[in-house]
């Protein structure tokens, strides 16, 4: 069965500085997607980073980057020069071609001024 | 201890009818959140329930509805069905105790409109 972990329930990080969250991820699948969500109080999910499996460059976007290693099925995301708007819960996902997704159990992140 | 359920995990309905999905949380968990997951829009927000009160509300139209009951159970309902709801749905419940919270996704339910 497919499985996502992610071994940090919460973590706490200064302004400005840079944190990584740790997620892995259990499948005998070669084609899928990889996903950062990141759910502020109001509940919404918003789409941080995804990557597909089949590539090897790891996704960059602005301040968020993945560190995709897929022989050791590890899918984590840094956070850069990080911002007081950054404090969220962050969920890590899988999803095969058959758009079956599996989250995480989340990250509660908080960003300290 | 059981995770998160849904039913029915598949369905299939025509243009403009209604259809109700409904959410069993993890045992001891109140609150209940419901998403709509497409390739082309990602995770949607629909709608949180707490302790039988929606508390959160996503920027979905009136069609979509939901309530929960006293044993945290939770139902979706959507009204007259579009094509554009053809979608995977899925539920989300958490404890929410002492400042914990961890969300426990189900497996959602695939709803196809045709």
């Amino acid at each position: 069965a497919q499985t996502v972990t992610q071994s940090q329930p919460e973590m706490s990080v200064q302004e400005a500085e840079t944190v990584t969250l740790s997620c892995t991820y259990d499948t005998s699948e070669n084609n899928y997607y990889l996903f950062w969500y990141k759910q502020p109080p109001s509940r919404q999910m918003i789409l941080v980073i995804r990557q597909e499996a089949y590539k090897q460059q790891n996704a960059t976007e602005n301040r968020f980057s993945v560190n995709f290693q897929k022989a050791a099925k590890s899918f984590s995301l840094k956070i850069s020069d990080s911002q007081l708007g950054d404090t969220a819960m962050y969920f890590c996902a899988f999803m095969n071609r058959d758009d079956k997704i599996i989250f995480g159990k989340g990250t509660r992140l908080h960003i300290l001024p | 201890k059981a995770g998160v359920t849904q039913t029915p995990r598949y369905l299939i309905k025509t243009r403009g009818q209604q259809v109700t999905l409904s959410c069993s949380p993890i045992s001891g968990h109140r609150s209940v959140s419901w998403y709509q997951q497409t390739p082309g829009q990602g995770l949607q927000f629909l709608f949180e329930y707490f302790s039988e009160t929606q508390r959160n509300k996503g920027n979905f139209p009136g069609r979509f509805s939901g309530r929960q009951f006293s044993n945290s159970r939770s139902e979706m309902n959507v009204s007259t069905l579009e094509l554009g709801d053809s979608a995977l749905y899925l539920c989300a419940s958490s404890l929410e105790l002492a400042g914990t919270y961890e969300q426990y996704f189900g497996p959602g339910t695939r709803l196809t409109v045709t």
